[in-house]
C-alpha cells in the first residue's frame, strides 16, 4: 500500500523568496516519488523524478527536491519564485515495478505574489 | 504522434445518457493508464493497460465504468448510465518503458 499526504492545501510566497511544498509519503517498498505541476486548463507536466539514485533531485525550472527516508518525505524547494510559478503542484508515488499506477497527493496551489 | 492526445476536450451530458472518452497514447508505449480527477483533487486510479495483458481494473469505481484497449493503440473509456458524481477530469497517461507517465489534455465531463 502507498499513499502520500501534502500538508499544505495552499502557499503564498512574494516573487523572488523561496518556495517550500512539503510531502510526506507511506509505502511498503521502495518507492518512486515525482512531483508534478498543472496550470490552469493545461496537462499535468513532470517536474522532477527520484528513482532511488540520488537523494537530491534536480528538475526542470529551478525546482529540486530531498528524498529522506529517514523522514518519509520529499518535498519541493525552488530558491526564488517567478510569477510563472504559480500552478497546482501534486506530489506522486508509484512502485518500480508491476502496475506502477501513481499514487498522487491532493495537491497544494502556490501562488506567487508581486 | 507528439504527445498524448484525448477527446473531447469538453464534454456536456445528461444524467442517464452514457459517454464515451477516447484517448491515443503516445506511440510505441505499451502502458495506458486511465485517472480520474475531481474539483480540487488529487487524481484517482482508474484502470491500467499493459500490452495484450489483462487490465487491472481495480480503480473503476463502480460497473457502469468499462475500458477497452485494442493493442497497443488507442483507448476509450465508457461510463454508462451517467450520474452527477461523475462529474471530473478524466486523464489519460501512457508510458514507455522508464517509470515516467505522459499525460493527454483530459476531458472535462459534466453530467447536468
Amino acid at each position: 500500500a502507498q499513499s502520500v499526504t501534502q500538508l499544505d492545501s495552499h502557499v503564498s510566497v512574494s516573487e523572488g523568496t523561496p518556495v517550500l511544498l512539503r510531502c510526506n509519503y507511506s509505502s511498503s517498498y521502495s518507492p518512486s516519488l515525482f512531483w508534478y505541476v498543472q496550470h490552469p486548463n493545461k496537462g499535468l507536466q513532470l517536474l522532477l523524478k527520484y528513482t532511488s539514485a540520488a537523494t537530491l533531485v534536480k528538475g526542470i525550472n529551478g525546482f529540486e527536491a530531498e528524498f529522506k527516508k529517514s523522514e518519509t518525505s520529499f518535498h519541493l524547494t525552488k530558491p526564488s519564485a517567478h510569477m510563472s510559478d504559480a500552478a497546482e503542484y501534486f506530489c506522486v508515488v508509484s512502485r518500480d515495478t508491476g502496475r506502477r499506477a501513481l499514487t498522487f497527493g491532493s495537491g497544494t496551489r502556490l501562488q506567487v505574489q508581486p | 504522434g507528439a504527445g498524448v492526445s484525448q477527446s473531447p476536450s469538453n464534454k456536456v451530458t445528461e444524467k442517464g445518457k452514457d459517454v464515451e472518452l477516447r484517448c491515443d497514447p503516445i506511440s510505441g508505449h505499451t502502458a495506458l493508464y486511465w485517472y480520474r480527477q475531481r474539483l480540487g483533487q488529487g487524481l484517482e486510479f482508474l484502470i491500467y493497460f499493459q500490452g495484450n495483458s489483462a487490465p487491472d481494473k481495480s480503480g473503476l469505481p463502480s460497473d457502469r465504468f468499462s475500458a477497452e484497449r485494442t493493442g497497443e493503440s488507442v483507448s476509450t473509456l465508457t461510463i454508462q448510465r451517467t450520474q452527477q458524481e461523475d462529474s471530473a477530469v478524466y486523464l489519460c497517461a501512457s508510458r514507455g518503458t522508464s517509470n515516467e507517465q505522459f499525460f493527454g489534455p483530459g476531458t472535462r465531463l459534466t453530467v447536468l
